[in-house]
């Protein structure tokens, strides 16, 4: 089966700064790789997406990268702010891309984002 | 994106007794899955609730533990079974089929287990 790692485990950034998760997977047939927010007692929120026909998505301060050679893709978020304070989650598909709703999630990053 | 709402929020139970989580959603979906966060862990998927037949469980859950029914394509319910303090956690709902193939979940229930 699928199975992911997520780097670092902690992340302190200074607002306005920039701020970088990585993720590596282990399937080579995985073909989508999403990312959830979890702010603290709620439930966790899709917050981008990628599919493997394509390399990089953005969506405002929010951006995803992806490198299928090397099996691994990034959650990149520009401009901090403390409301992007809150464990972030990358997943894959753990039935080799056939289902998007079973997933194999990293073990998460707590980022906080400093005033 | 779909509604998708847990009863109960949260509930205290004792050891050996079981609680039965249900899982309502204002839209049909294509899928249903029951995903399991231990506190302060990662996520990881119980089993997907198939609609008038049994679940499919992934390694390391049984139906025994975790009975799962879902009558029809908006309801789906997650009984956990003589329970121990080791299922202490928050049972999450989720579904696919709402927009596109993406996942989403419920609000969660969070059990602890004395």
């Amino acid at each position: 089966g699928e199975n992911v790692e997520q780097h670092p485990s902690t992340l302190s950034v200074q607002e306005g700064d920039s701020a970088v998760i990585k993720c590596t997977y282990s399937d080579s047939a995985s073909n989508y790789f999403p990312w959830y927010k979890q702010e603290l007692g709620k439930r966790p929120q899709l917050i981008i997406d990628i599919r493997s026909n394509v390399g990089e998505k953005k969506d405002q301060r929010i951006a995803v990268t992806l490198n299928k050679t090397a099996k691994h893709f990034s959650l990149h978020i520009t401009e901090t702010q403390p409301e992007d304070s809150a464990v972030y989650f990358c997943a894959a598909p753990s039935a080799g891309g056939t289902s998007y709703g079973k997933l194999t999630f990293g073990q998460g990053t707590i980022l906080t984002v400093h005033p | 994106s779909a509604v998708i709402s847990q009863k109960p929020s949260r509930d205290i139970c004792q050891r050996g007794t079981s609680l039965t989580i249900q899982c309502q959603v204002d839209s049909q979906v294509t899928m249903m899955f029951w995903y399991r966060q231990q506190p302060g862990q990662s996520l990881t998927l119980i089993a997907t609730a198939n609609q008038g037949s049994e679940a499919t469980y992934e390694s390391g859950f049984v139906i025994d533990k975790f009975p799962i029914s879902r009558p029809n394509l908006t309801f789906s319910t997650l009984t956990v079974s003589n329970m121990s303090p080791e299922d202490s956690s928050i049972y999450l709902c989720s579904v696919t089929g709402a927009v596109g193939e993406k996942l989403f979940f419920g609000s969660g229930t969070q059990l602890s287990v004395l």
